[in-house]
């Protein structure tokens, strides 16, 4: 069972454009919504959460929107740079005999072009 | 504090041998997990340690695997009997208790090729 879901296993955006990389949950109680970032041969690294309770976080270029009723969240990546190539997981947490635990998407790779 | 560590980065096994990797977290974290991850997938949850306590185990942690976390900081996987179908990444993570918002610290894993 696929709790979360990235149905778009890869993404190709010019250098300078916006990137859109989407994100399907079932599990109502998830609580909290991570991004990770992966490049080859590193392990996954966090860049941008946001609550359950709000609908849009910002950091920087990156900004994560979140639809509850649609079960449904977004990154967005503007402007586009080529260092951002890579992996992007979705993740999604809930509280479990005292911790979060983490849920990920099977990932969208994301290919700036220059 | 340089991150999470993990050793090897790569082994190479035959089928039937064992294998153990190593962990370790941030000094500060009392947290850490164990996920794997396959071609194609995103990582999969194996199990939790709180300090030295076990807390929780996937359904997916065969009686093959084992875990352990002496003294809440260093943590060791053993896979006995290796198959096939263990080849993988096996990431570790640690956190701090409150980091719902800030996320885990990997590793940059463990890859496993079991010919």
């Amino acid at each position: 069972d696929q709790q979360v879901k990235q149905n778009s296993p890869s993404l190709s955006v010019q250098e300078g454009r916006i990137s859109i990389l989407n994100c399907d949950y079932t599990n109502s109680m998830f609580d909290y919504f991570l991004w990770y970032k992966k490049y080859p041969a590193e392990g996954p690294t966090f860049l941008i959460s946001i609550s359950s309770i709000k609908d849009k976080n910002e950091d920087g270029r990156f900004t994560v929107f979140l639809n509850k009723s649609a079960k449904h969240l977004s990154l967005h990546i503007v402007p586009s740079q080529p260092g951002d190539s890579a992996v992007y997981f979705c993740a999604a947490s809930e509280g479990s005999g005292g911790y979060q635990k983490v849920t990920f998407g099977t990932g969208t790779k994301l290919q700036v072009i220059p | 504090d340089t991150g999470v560590s993990q050793d090897p980065r790569h082994k190479i096994t035959k089928r039937g041998q064992n294998v153990t990797f190593r962990c370790d977290p941030i000094s500060e974290h009392n947290r850490l997990y164990w996920y794997r991850q396959t071609l194609g997938q995103g990582p999969e949850f194996l199990t939790y340690f709180q300090n030295e306590a076990q807390l929780e185990k996937s359904r997916l942690l065969s009686d093959r695997f084992s875990a352990e976390r002496p003294k809440g900081s260093f943590s060791t996987l053993e896979i006995q009997r290796t198959e096939q179908g263990d080849s993988a990444m096996y990431l570790c993570a640690s956190s701090l208790p409150g980091d719902s918002l800030y996320g885990y610290t990997f590793g940059s894993g463990t890859r496993l090729t079991v010919v």
